[in-house]
């Protein structure tokens, strides 16, 4: 019964590759959303979205492509995986968009690129 | 523009003891929201704890409280009779309304319970 998961867990793959991490939400929430964690632990939003509709995209390089194909599914593709993409990618989800409201994490996934 | 700021180096605690986190905030919205995560070694995101911008008192959930001061931008958490378990990291971020609704995070700061 976990509220956000995602998967894989655990990434390793070679530059230049294309991977994709895909997360779920069975909360019923209408917004989710996509961290990036990088080395020193800091957190930043990259993507929301609402009701499968994109409201949030925090100049992100164009190599990496969200879709959600229904509001409980929110993925997140990567083209050309470089170095600097290396970190854990947080899938997160809360009920509504535009208002303060509480998101709730998926586990993370460790991306590591060689 | 919303920042939130972590400055305390790594923070030890003694088991059964309290603890103060400090955070502290800017935004020139009236409307906002602060939050506390904690990341285990384990690496996931736990939600602790929230306070309105308009909450007149302090949020308290189990073990942790909120030390919300409006005028001086802070929101410090408290964890009281800190256990083992509670070694971990700790975000503080804030979120306001609007379309562009998101959790602005500090760096963290590293609690460590001794026993």
């Amino acid at each position: 019964d976990t509220a956000v998961s995602q998967t894989p867990k655990y990434l390793v793959t070679q530059m230049g590759n294309d991977k994709s991490i895909k997360c779920e939400q069975n909360l019923g929430h209408d917004t989710m959303y996509w961290y990036k964690q990088d080395s020193k632990k800091f957190l930043k939003i990259m993507f929301s979205y609402n009701n499968k509709e994109l409201i949030i995209n925090e100049t992100v390089p164009n190599r990496f492509s969200p879709k959600s194909p229904d509001k409980a599914h929110l993925n997140l593709h990567i083209n050309s995986l470089e170095l600097g993409d290396s970190a854990v990618y947080f899938c997160a989800s809360s009920q509504v968009a535009g208002v303060i409201d509480t998101q709730y994490f998926g586990p993370g996934t460790r991306l590591t690129v060689l | 523009a919303q920042k939130i700021t972590q400055t305390q180096p790594g923070m030890f605690v003694q088991e059964k003891e309290a603890v103060t986190l400090d955070c502290t905030y800017d935004t020139s919205d009236p409307s906002y929201g602060l939050f506390w995560y904690k990341q285990p070694s384990s690496g996931e995101m736990i939600f602790l704890i929230y306070q309105g911008s308009y909450d007149q008192q302090n949020a308290t959930e189990g073990r942790y409280s909120l030390n919300f001061q409006k005028a001086r931008k802070s929101a410090n958490l408290v964890i009281s009779a800190s256990q083992l378990g509670d070694s971990a990291m700790y975000f503080c971020a804030m979120s306001t309304t609007g379309a562009n609704s998101k959790l602005t995070f500090g760096k963290g700061i590293t609690l460590s319970v001794r026993p």
